[in-house]
């Protein structure tokens, strides 16, 4: 399977500053990222689709404005919180879609607090 | 909705019991089927997967999983767990063209010693 890394694993920031969460693919040529958001003790929820080159796809109720997605090359997606706020804290999650686009490999994760 | 269902949401066991976890979906098309894994600290990991043939699909670390169609289940199943089990059990459906993984809620297993 790919290899993914995020960068970085933990940051604790101040309410109102932005974050900027690096997600990379280590081997593997990715067209279409993935992010994810998971609370603690709960499922992961996808925010948003990420596709080389163009924009981002994002689900239903998810701010496009507030989590700013930029997938700019094969190998790295970025996501953004801008402006965060305490309820932004989480762990995000992001993953790419494997040759066959149906399995998907995971990052290890973000854990973001906003004090 | 396409939702995905896992009935126990923690499950306590001594080593060498036997494990099931169920997971059920509504979707009514085709769909790929997956159990992913998440131990303490770690990254999600894929366990199995299952798209089409033998609905009886083996994993990783001796786990197995079985797609019953017309429960629109895919439970997980160990017969023998190990401490090292102990993790985090997700289920995750796919549509077959959607593309977008659909998570259960995860069921935490711990393994007793």
């Amino acid at each position: 399977g790919a290899v993914v890394s995020q960068h970085p694993s933990r940051v604790i920031c101040k309410s109102g500053t932005s974050v900027k969460i690096e997600c990379r693919s280590l081997d593997f040529q990715a067209t279409t990222m993935f992010w994810y958001r998971q609370f603690p003790k709960q499922s992961l929820m996808l925010m948003a689709t990420s596709n080389e080159g163009s924009k981002a796809t994002y689900e239903q109720g998810v701010e496009k404005d507030k989590f700013l997605i930029n997938h700019a090359s094969l190998t790295l997606s970025t996501l953004t919180v801008t402006s965060a706020h305490p309820e932004d804290s989480s762990f995000y999650i992001c993953s790419l879609a494997g040759s066959r686009e149906d399995t998907q490999y995971f990052g290890p994760g973000t854990r973001l607090t906003v004090l | 909705a396409q939702s995905v269902s896992q009935h126990n949401h923690h499950v306590i066991l001594s080593e060498a019991a036997s494990l099931e976890l169920g997971c059920n979906y509504s979707y009514g098309g085709t769909v790929n089927l997956f159990w992913y894994v998440q131990y303490p600290g770690q990254h999600l990991q894929l366990l199995l997967k299952y798209f089409s043939g033998d609905p009886l699909v083996k994993g990783i670390k001796g786990f197995e999983a079985e797609f019953i169609k017309s429960k629109f289940s895919f439970n997980l199943r160990k017969p023998s767990v190990q401490w090292s089990d102990t993790a985090e059990y997700f289920c995750a459906v796919m549509p077959y063209l959607g593309g977008k993984l659909i998570f259960g809620q995860g069921t935490e297993l711990s393994v007793k010693p």
